[in-house]
């Protein structure tokens, strides 16, 4: 079975300053991770992914996440954080070893504020 | 390229009626997926359809359906209503199966009274 927690579900940043959500795992393969961004009353958006190449993924929007096997960790930062940053931003664990990779498996979110 | 195009956008239904939410995928996206979300229980996946053919399915009881047509477009249907059932039913859509790249359309929300 494969898991993923957010260790938080509610984080605030001035407009400017450095974004940080965190991220957990858990999973008996080596896993697929992404992170995906959900504005009000809007679908989600892929941000971006990690399948086992570069350990430091580049996303849209600058932002970024380390995988850390030793940790068992996918945190999503971003240098500046942008109003428009605004949104709920989802950790998702999958599995490209059963077939099942599409039934993503989704951390409860953590909502990001950001203030001026 | 049109995103994923769902609909209806807003919907209130009562209790053991039933219901049917369409998605059309993002052009030449075979692979199509549904997926609740609620407040209480977040983000969880129902089913994926790719060449007409249900892949994988979640854990939801059989009251929740669903099919896919030639042209690549889904329907989800859920049959004798719950107030559980209300919900954020979002679709997405994928060039391939197998993989966790997924195109979200905006959703349709249920609401059960």
């Amino acid at each position: 079975a494969q898991s993923v927690t957010q260790l938080d579900s509610h984080v605030s940043v001035s407009e400017g300053t450095p974004v940080l959500l965190r991220c957990n795992y858990s999973s008996s393969y080596s896993p697929s991770l992404f992170w995906y961004v959900q504005h009000p009353n809007k679908g989600l958006q892929l941000l971006l992914k990690y399948t086992s190449a570069a350990t430091l993924v580049k996303g849209i929007n600058g932002f970024e996440a380390e995988f850390k096997k030793s940790e068992t960790s996918f945190h999503l930062t971003k240098p500046s954080a942008h109003m428009s940053d605004a949104a709920e931003y989802f950790c998702v664990v999958s599995d490209l070893n059963t077939g099942t990779a599409s039934k993503l498996t989704f951390g409860t979110g953590t909502r990001l504020q950001v203030t001026l | 390229k049109a995103g994923v195009t769902q609909t209806p956008r807003y919907l209130i239904k009562t209790r053991g009626q039933q219901v049917t939410l369409s998605c059309s995928p993002i052009s030449g996206h075979r692979s199509v997926s549904w997926y609740q979300q609620t407040p209480g229980q977040g983000l969880q996946f129902l089913f994926e359809y790719f060449s007409e053919t249900q892949r994988n399915k979640g854990n939801f009881p059989g009251r929740f359906s669903g099919r896919q047509f030639s042209n690549s477009r889904s329907e989800m249907n859920v049959s004798t209503l719950e107030l559980g059932d209300s919900a954020l039913y979002l679709c997405a859509s994928s060039p391939y199966i197998n993989t966790g790249e997924l195109f979200f359309g905006e959703g349709s929300r249920l609401t059960v009274l």
